[in-house]
């Protein structure tokens, strides 16, 4: 059973407009979450993050979202560009410890010059 | 070099031969994960080291699978008889025990024919 759910597997977006990457979690201990971008024959890197005690983690063109009561999460990227095309993965942990991440399957962002 | 490495980045080997897989990690980083990546899935949690404790193998899909680490350094995934399913990316990441935030090896990509 899926803890961390990454429904869309794919999304394409024009290059200056909005990315918006969705991530839903079922496990309400989950507290910390974690956005994490990957290109091919790459091993992942840490994007932005977010503790569950906001609503709200800002970053550059990179802002997360977190909606606790409906277990939702997303990634906005504004504005997209070329080099943003990515596999992004959502990740979940219960924070303040050093346990493994959960993962979701991720979408593959693809941004149209 | 300054971030995690992985030997060999490409294996492949045939059905019933064990395969080693290494993972240098970031220096001063106590813990260490390692994840797998089949086609098309997200990363799947394997084992977790922290330092000298006991490793948390939970994650191990079965016991052909075992993982060494020596303290905080060099960490080695074996699987022993492999089996075409085995075929995936195996990712390595570490942390300090400060952060959430783990980094991620380029991986290892292991085929099995």
């Amino acid at each position: 059973d899926q803890q961390v759910k990454q429904n869309s597997p794919s999304l394409s977006v024009q290059e200056g407009r909005i990315s918006i990457l969705n991530c839903d979690y079922t496990n309400s201990m989950f507290d910390y979450f974690l956005w994490y971008k990957k290109y091919p024959a790459e091993g992942p890197t840490f994007l932005i993050s977010i503790s569950s005690i906001k609503d709200k983690n800002e970053d550059g063109r990179f802002t997360v979202f977190l909606n606790k009561s409906a277990k939702h999460l997303s990634l906005h990227i504004v504005p997209s560009q070329p080099g943003d095309s990515a596999v992004y993965f959502c990740a979940a942990k219960i924070g303040g410890s050093q346990g493994n991440l959960i993962f979701g399957k991720g979408t593959k962002l693809s941004v149209k010059p | 070099g300054a971030g995690v490495s992985q030997s060999p980045s490409n294996k492949v080997t045939e059905k019933g031969k064990d395969v080693e897989l290494r993972c240098d990690p970031i220096s001063g980083h106590t813990a260490l994960y390692w994840y797998r990546q089949r086609l098309g899935q997200g990363l799947e949690f394997l084992i977790y080291f922290q330092g000298n404790s006991a490793p948390d193998k939970s994650g191990l899909p079965s016991d052909r699978f075992s993982a060494e680490r020596t303290g905080e350094s060099v960490s080695t995934l074996t699987i022993q008889r492999t089996q075409q399913e085995d075929s995936a990316v195996y990712l390595c990441a570490t942390a300090t025990d400060k952060y959430n935030e783990q980094f991620f090896g380029p991986g290892t990509r292991l085929t099995v024919l």
